[in-house]
């Protein structure tokens, strides 16, 4: 069975802090991974990553992908209070060739001034 | 480019009431689904449309219904609301063929009294 399982559920922070977000997976035919960042309302697209070790970088924001070890780390240097939401990791289902995308429990960041 | 619109954006149902919660979107998505986001679960998948006539059932279906008459438009029905379907609901669509990258509407935060 497919799994997503994000670490920590929950972290609070300082402005300026750095901040590592931890995605691993479980899929027999992996295909890509997609992190988005959800404040109050829709969750938003942040990366899609497809291959291993090629850092996906946004401003403060990067994330990057180890197939070999099934895992991806989301992290966020200089926090602001911008950055506080829930991050959210996804993964496309292999048991179907649409790629419906199961989503991890999320990480829930809290940046304080 | 008004993207994927949901309505209505809240709702109060007494149970054993049924309602339709609205979803259209203007990109000319094949792919449109419905997730559903409790407190320490993410987001789960209810339905999906893959067309216009094409539905299936995603991770949790049952009390659900959806059909897909036009490519805009995927409305999801509860025929008979349980407090158990208390929650934050998403629509999301995407271009087959161009990678897994969901684009969401902005939820429907649903309580059943």
């Amino acid at each position: 069975e497919d799994k997503v399982v994000q670490s920590p559920l929950s972290l609070v922070v300082h402005e300026g802090d750095t901040v590592t977000l931890n995605c691993s997976y479980e899929v027999t035919n992996f295909r890509s991974l997609l992190w988005y960042k959800q404040e109050k309302k829709a969750p938003t697209f942040l990366f899609m990553l497809t291959s291993s070790g090629i850092e996906k970088k946004s401003g403060r924001l990067s994330s990057i992908l180890d197939k070999k070890e099934l895992f991806s780390i989301l992290n966020i240097t200089a926090t602001q209070t911008g950055d506080s939401a829930v991050y959210l990791c996804a993964v496309p289902m292999t048991t179907d060739s649409w790629g419906k995308l199961q989503f991890g429990a999320g990480t829930q960041v809290v940046v304080t001034p | 480019n008004a993207g994927v619109t949901q309505t209505p954006k809240f709702q109060v149902l007494k149970t054993g009431q049924s309602m339709t919660l609205q979803c259209a979107q203007d990109m000319n998505h094949e792919y449109m689904s419905w997730y559903r986001q409790d407190p320490g679960m993410g987001l789960r998948l209810i339905h999906y449309s893959v067309g216009a006539g094409i539905t299936d059932q995603g991770e949790v279906p049952n009390g659900y219904n959806v059909s897909r008459s036009t490519t805009e438009d995927f409305p999801l029905r509860l025929l008979s609301a349980a407090p158990s379907q208390t929650s934050v609901y998403f629509c999301a669509s995407r271009k087959t063929g161009q990678g897994e990258k969901l684009f969401f509407g902005s939820g429907t935060q649903l309580s059943v009294l």
